[in-house]
């Protein structure tokens, strides 16, 4: 059964340091996301990582993805107080929508 | 575009109440999934569907059930609510599952049973 962990759970940052949210999962996946969410919210998409190696960067996140280790990271660059949420990584197989959820990120940046 | 909208938004039951929580995919989306949220369990998986089937069922109990209509809304309903049932439960939507885009997700129905 796919199986996603993420860690740490819990981060608390000084704004404009560096940090990473590592994703692991345990069998095959086609798709890996990141999500955000606001207490309270809903789930924001951040990105969708399809093939080895791929990276993507949207302003002070950026992802990425070694399918071969089975490992997703994320990375904070200079983090700034509107970057403190959940973060959640979840993987699929194409052919289903079932996405298998991490255990989320939550991220605290303070001055 | 408008994105995924969910009714209601929050709703309070009674324990052994049945509730129906309602999901519009965004305009040309096919692909329909629920999820449900709750700070011991984290996020999991209830069902999928797909042009009015079911793909796809997560591990809950048969008081969890769903629909999906030919204009792609769809329709989750629990009987015989539990405490544990209170939940934000999301709906998410993708054009189809082969997609290699995100899953949309609406803004939740808040559910609390007393």
């Amino acid at each position: 059964e796919l199986k996603v962990e993420q860690n740490p759970l819990f981060l608390s940052m000084q704004e404009e340091k560096n940090y990473t949210i590592y994703c692991n999962y345990s069998t095959t996946s086609d798709r890996l996301y990141w999500y955000r969410q606001d207490p309270g919210k809903s789930l924001e998409s951040l990105f969708v990582l399809l093939s080895n190696g791929a990276v993507k960067q949207e302003g002070r996140l950026m992802a990425s993805l070694d399918t071969k280790a089975r490992l997703s990271t994320l990375h904070i660059t200079a983090a700034v107080h509107d970057l403190s949420a959940t973060y959640f990584c979840a993987v699929d197989m194409v052919g289903t929508d079932k996405l298998i959820f991490g255990t989320g990120t939550r991220l605290q940046v303070f001055p | 575009k408008a994105g995924v909208t969910q009714t209601p938004r929050y709703l309070i039951k009674t324990r052994g109440q049945q509730v129906t929580l309602s999901c519009s995919p965004i305009s040309g989306h096919r692909s329909v999934s629920w999820y449900q949220q709750t700070p011991g369990q984290g996020l999991q998986f209830l069902f999928e569907y797909f042009s009015e089937t079911q793909r796809n069922k997560g591990n809950f109990p048969g008081r969890f059930s769903g629909r999906q209509f030919s204009n792609s809304r769809s329709e989750m309903n629990v009987s015989t609510l539990e405490l544990g049932d209170s939940a934000l439960y999301l709906c998410a939507s993708r054009p189809q599952t082969t997609s290699t885009d995100t899953q949309y997700f609406g803004p939740g129905t808040r559910l609390t049973v007393l």
